[in-house]
């Protein structure tokens, strides 16, 4: 089973600032990776598929790049409804598994 | 615009079996770009994914769940459904139902139904 590890656990920044959010997996998983955003009591949404495309409706500001082990999600200027947990995962290998998660906390 | 709707039974015993069933809307359960998947979250936690089902009947499971669980479709109701047998109190869960793009990732998403394994 692919491990993919997460850090920071948290990230405390203020609207406007830049997020930078890694992602790391115990063997690659070539650029079969995601993200996805979790605001409480919502599911996840979409954000980032192939480690660098945007799902459909998904604002400019959020970008993926990476590929084989190491992942990045970029939120380029921090908006108020951005602070939520984001999760990585991957589609590389069986079984699916996904990241422990990131918090984006207001400073 | 799809919709994903979970149902079932909130409170399972120790030893039963979880059952849930997600109703898909606004888009055919038959569609050959698409898997259908099941994913949890217990209360505080992680995502973990269940399994995912082909509508031809197709179906991956993770193989921590593996022994007991059967994900299941009936495309005439346009619906998937979740068995987990030999249920714990560490199946206590949010349950989502999803529809998967590209093999494997989860773009639509049900709202979740909360399932409290409990005597």
């Amino acid at each position: 089973e692919i491990v993919l590890t997460q850090s920071p656990a948290t990230l405390s920044l203020s609207p406007g600032e830049r997020a930078t959010l890694s992602c790391r997996a115990s063997q690659s998983v070539s650029s079969y990776l995601a993200w996805y955003q979790q605001k409480p009591g919502q599911a996840p949404r979409l954000l980032i598929y192939d480690a660098s495309n945007r799902a459909t409706g998904i604002p400019a500001r959020f970008s993926g790049s990476g590929s084989g082990t190491d992942f990045t999600l970029t939120i380029s200027s921090l908006e108020p409804e951005d602070f939520a947990v984001y999760y990585c995962q991957q589609r590389g290998n069986w079984p699916r598994t996904f990241g422990q998660g990131t918090r984006v906390d207001i400073k | 615009q799809l919709q994903l709707q979970e149902s079932g039974p909130g409170l399972v015993k120790p030893s039963e079996t979880l059952s849930l069933t997600c109703t898909v809307s606004g888009g055919s359960i038959s569609s050959s770009t698409y898997y259908w998947g099941w994913i949890r979250q217990p209360p505080g936690k992680g995502l973990e994914w269940i399994g995912s089902i082909y509508y031809s009947g197709t179906a991956n499971y993770n193989p921590s769940l593996e022994s007991r669980v059967t994900i299941s479709v009936d495309t005439s109701k346009n619906q998937f459904s979740l068995k987990l047998n030999s249920v714990t109190a560490a199946d206590t869960a949010l349950y989502y139902c999803a529809r998967l793009i590209h093999y494997g990732y989860f773009d639509y998403w049900g709202q979740g139904a909360l399932v409290t394994v409990s005597s």
